[in-house]
């Protein structure tokens, strides 16, 4: 069965100090990879997704993500990180046995910013 | 236009009450998923509509739980004799779905968080 896993829950950088989330999968065929991001009492917004193509993909806020068939992974980037970055960042994959494309989620990574 | 609205977006409900989830999808989308988030963890797959048709309810925890969208658009998500455990937040999404359409974009609601005493 898929699933995703996000290894690390909490994650403190400074302002301006550079990014990376981690993300694996496990998943049987090509998956379609996405990165969410949620603030308190909001829904998840989407940050960027991975269908085919180009592994490096651009998303919104300046986050972009690569794709790596060979490590099962796809990590989430930011060269300079904003206060209003702090959130909770979910990596998610299409389910390959549902219709409609439900989504599986991994636990989530909390992210603090430090002025 | 309208983002996905859910409400009410607190309930609080005793043990063994019904409970009942509104799910208002952006106009014109077909798709609409439930999940559940439970504190501390990512979402849940609950069940999936196309239109009026629940084509998915594998994610359904018991037999308490039920889902409809009797018309297509407005979807709710019922709760009967709740326990504890099913203290959560239910998230709703939307999305636009053509065939073979699972590469588009799910829209979130703001979510109903659950407590249950």
């Amino acid at each position: 069965a898929q699933s995703v896993t996000q290894p690390d829950i909490h994650i403190t950088v400074s302002e301006g100090a550079s990014l990376e989330l981690r993300c694996n999968y496990s998943y049987g065929a090509t998956p379609y990879l996405f990165w969410y991001v949620q603030s308190p009492g909001q829904g998840l917004q989407l940050l960027l997704k991975y269908f085919s193509g180009d592994t490096l993909v651009q998303g919104i806020k300046g986050f972009e993500a690569e794709f790596k068939r060979s490590q099962s992974s796809f990590n989430l980037r930011k060269p300079s990180v904003h206060w209003s970055d702090a959130a909770e960042y979910f990596c998610a994959v299409v389910g390959e046995d549902g219709q409609g494309g439900k989504l599986i989620f991994g636990q989530g990574t909390e992210l603090s910013v430090k002025p | 236009g309208a983002g996905v609205s859910q409400s009410p977006r607190y309930k609080v409900a005793k043990r063994g009450q019904d409970v009942a989830l509104r799910c208002d999808p952006i106009s014109g989308h077909v798709s609409l998923f439930w999940y559940q988030q439970a504190l501390g963890q990512g979402p849940e797959f609950l069940t999936y509509f196309q239109n009026e048709a629940q084509l998915d309810k594998s994610g359904l925890p018991s037999d308490r739980f039920f889902a409809e969208r009797p018309e297509g658009s407005v979807s709710t998500l019922k709760i009967q004799r709740t326990q504890q455990e099913d203290s959560a937040v239910y998230l709703c999404a939307s999305s636009t779905r053509l065939a073979g359409g699972i590469r588009h974009e799910q829209f979130f609601g703001p979510g109903t968080r659950l407590t249950v005493l």
